[in-house]
């Protein structure tokens, strides 16, 4: 089945410092997704961007699919954007999604 | 935006005993939801695909005698976890496709998750 891997696995940052999280996946895509898994479990969709870029507020992504790789910009980190980053992706027409390995964010005042 | 929702939001059981997780989509009808299992500082892993009105598509490795889904209705499916074990204490997620959107928009929904444990 298709890989996706995620780097850094993990990350601390200052408040107000700008990141980049990256999303590697092994075959072609149909469905590409961003989310943000807050403390308590909760996956907090971002982006739905399986190819193009997209911006909302202090967050960006771009998913360049011929490359087969996505980016999650954060900008202007803030305590409340602690928590892990995970990608999914999704090939042919069945929608299951493969999650990434997931990057853990920790933003420190 | 979608929302779903799950029930219970934390469960605390004996070991042999039967649990049964609901999955709910609230604001819309979901032909197909899928569950998920999440074990401490790991990824998501898909367990299963439920189908509503037919029987659900297991992923290889999951027991479907021991993971009992049922998906009787367009906004309701659950997930049994039967003569649950040590080793089922997890982190069970579902997700839901809002059919609503465009045809390229393929975004799933997530409930909040079923915290398991297993004494």
């Amino acid at each position: 089945g298709i890989q996706v891997e995620q780097s850094p696995p993990d990350l601390i940052l200052q408040e107000g410092a700008n990141s980049t999280l990256r999303c590697n996946f092994s075959d072609s895509v149909n469905n590409l997704q961003w989310f943000h898994q807050n403390p308590w479990g909760q996956l907090i969709n971002l982006f739905y961007i399986p190819s193009g870029t997209k911006q909302n507020g202090r967050l960006s992504a771009t998913t360049v699919a011929t490359e087969r790789y996505s980016l999650l910009y954060i900008s202007s980190s803030q305590t409340t954007d602690s928590g892990v980053y995970f990608c999914a992706v999704s090939t042919g027409g069945g929608n299951k999604l493969t999650f990434g390995t997931g990057t853990q964010l920790k933003v420190e005042l | 935006g979608a929302v779903v929702s799950q029930h219970p939001s934390w469960v605390i059981c004996k070991s042999g005993t039967s649990v049964k997780i609901e999955c709910r989509s609230l604001d819309f009808q979901a032909t197909t939801m899928f569950w998920y299992r999440q074990f401490p500082k790991q990824s998501l892993m898909l367990m299963a695909t439920s189908n509503e009105g037919s029987k659900a598509t297991y992923e290889q490795g999951v027991e479907k005698d021991k993971f009992l889904i049922n998906h009787a209705s367009l906004t309701l499916s659950t997930l049994t976890v039967t003569s649950a074990h040590p080793e089922d204490s997890s982190f069970y997620i579902c997700s839901a496709r809002d059919p609503r959107g465009s045809e390229r928009e393929k975004t799933q929904y997530f409930g909040p998750g079923t915290r398991l444990l297993v004494l």
